[in-house]
């Protein structure tokens, strides 16, 4: 099983809707994050926490919330998508101080 | 913000190559890290550097810290097909801070 469950896979939506992608871990980590991944700009950070009270803002926050739920579930939604935040996400964890982040395998998401 | 310069942006190489990519930063880092991503996936960590001229090896893969700590660079010895992928550099300025992600450098592999 992955240490770093995303769900769904896969997404289709219109615009104006609102949807939540979910993500989970097992690896124990406290600092969960959510990234975005758009074909030759790399991973930008949308949002992250480092325990479950806590939650900062990262480069590209405007149009997304999210949710720690839990130390293993951190959440993130679109309240109203729109076409350019048709994309791929990521969610990552990490154990703590310096330690290298860890991946899921990615929702696609496509707003028409 | 801190921004990372990844070079090549993409490469084709012929099968038994060695490969060499790079990037470089505006500013100093204390982490680098190493990630390589295939279709379909998420980025895998493949080396984490964490002092001013470390040189660390994952078989055939060597990475580096620059001395200045403004730079690192990945290296793949006698490439195989399934080195095809792209691959992240990503540095971290302090263990709260965020980790910043240059844009890839996307390899292909001629068999």
């Amino acid at each position: 099983d992955a240490d770093v469950t995303q769900t769904p896979r896969n997404r289709i939506t219109k615009t104006g809707k609102r949807i939540m992608l979910e993500c989970s871990q097992t690896k124990g980590h406290d600092r969960m994050y959510w990234y975005r991944q758009d074909p030759g700009l790399g991973l930008q950070l949308i949002y992250y926490s480092f325990d479950v009270k806590d939650i900062n803002k990262g480069e590209i926050s405007d149009g997304y919330s999210v949710s720690r739920q839990a130390q293993a579930k951190f959440s993130l939604s679109l309240e109203s998508a729109i076409p350019n935040q048709t994309a791929l996400y990521f969610c990552a964890t990490s154990g703590g101080h310096n330690s290298p982040l860890h991946f899921g395998n990615g929702t696609r998401l496509t707003v028409t | 913000g801190q921004q990372l310069n990844q070079s090549p942006q993409s490469m084709f190489i012929q099968e038994g190559e060695d490969v060499s990519m790079n990037c470089t930063s505006s500013s100093i880092f204390n982490t680098w890290l190493w990630y390589k991503q295939e279709p379909g996936e998420g980025p895998v960590l493949l080396i984490a550097l964490y002092k001013a001229g470390e040189l660390t090896s994952n078989g055939r893969l060597t990475a580096q810290f620059g001395i200045t700590r403004k730079d690192s660079f990945l290296n793949i010895s006698a490439s195989i097909p399934s080195d095809v992928g792209i691959y992240f550099c990503a540095g971290r300025a302090g263990g709260y801070q965020k980790v910043t992600f240059g844009t890839g450098t996307k390899l292909q592999v001629i068999p």
